[in-house]
């Protein structure tokens, strides 16, 4: 079934502004990993938080996760034009490390 | 390498046809992943091998689907018989194991004619 799902919006902002977008999943979970995915090209690794912690960063980004609402946010600050990319969320349920991606929201920086 | 390497980027088959998908994961990387990118699914699990343990075929849509990974690295997907509906991007990944970020490739692009 899937699990991570993200609102299934599509994000166009000012470069400079900041960019949330947030992810549901349904059952119980090891960790959550955010991927970003660039047109044409594989997905990228950007933060994972495992279902202990409940705040992450790397440098413009900020992952949160709430274990009792099953969500978890990822905000990107002062955001770029290389910004521009769709991001999943994809979570580690049975903790064999296969994932559950939900649908991707794409994100569009405007310069 | 210094990625995940996955070959041919691009693949044009008549339906019916065979294919095979390569991967060549990171170095060192035990754990490696199939995975299927398309408009209507979305990403789906296929397959995950760890180390010299049976994998996990349970994302498999159907027996024309097969993967083997020779000497722990090399890694192919066969796709018999193929249907229009195995149109799709496959992805690779690779990682030291359970609970660690995983690597991607670029993916295949497959088309069927």
């Amino acid at each position: 079934s899937q699990q991570g799902e993200e609102d299934p919006q599509a994000l166009s902002i000012q470069e400079g502004e900041n960019a949330t977008m947030n992810c549901s999943y349904k059952t119980s979970i090891n960790n959550l990993q955010w991927y970003r995915q660039n047109s044409g090209r594989g997905l990228v690794h950007l933060i994972l938080i495992r279902s202990n912690e409940r705040e992450k960063h790397s440098g413009r980004l900020r992952v949160t996760l709430d274990t009792s609402k099953k969500s978890s946010s990822l905000l990107i600050t002062a955001s770029r034009a290389a910004d521009t990319a769709s991001y999943f969320c994809a979570t580690d349920v049975g903790g064999n490390n296969r994932l559950a991606f939900g649908k991707g929201n794409q994100v569009v920086v405007i310069p | 390498g210094a990625g995940v390497s996955q070959s041919p980027s691009n693949k044009v088959t008549e339906k019916g046809k065979d294919v095979e998908l390569r991967c060549d994961p990171i170095s060192g990387h035990t754990a490696l992943y199939w995975y299927r990118q398309s408009l209507g699914q979305g990403l789906e699990f296929l397959i995950y091998f760890q180390g010299n343990s049976a994998p996990d075929k349970s994302g498999l849509p159907s027996d024309r689907f097969s993967a083997e990974r020779t000497g722990g690295s090399v890694s192919t997907l066969t796709i018999q018989r193929t249907q229009q509906e195995d149109s799709a991007v496959y992805l690779c990944a690779s990682n030291h194991g359970v609970g660690q970020p995983q690597h991607f490739g670029d993916g295949t692009r497959l088309s069927i004619l």
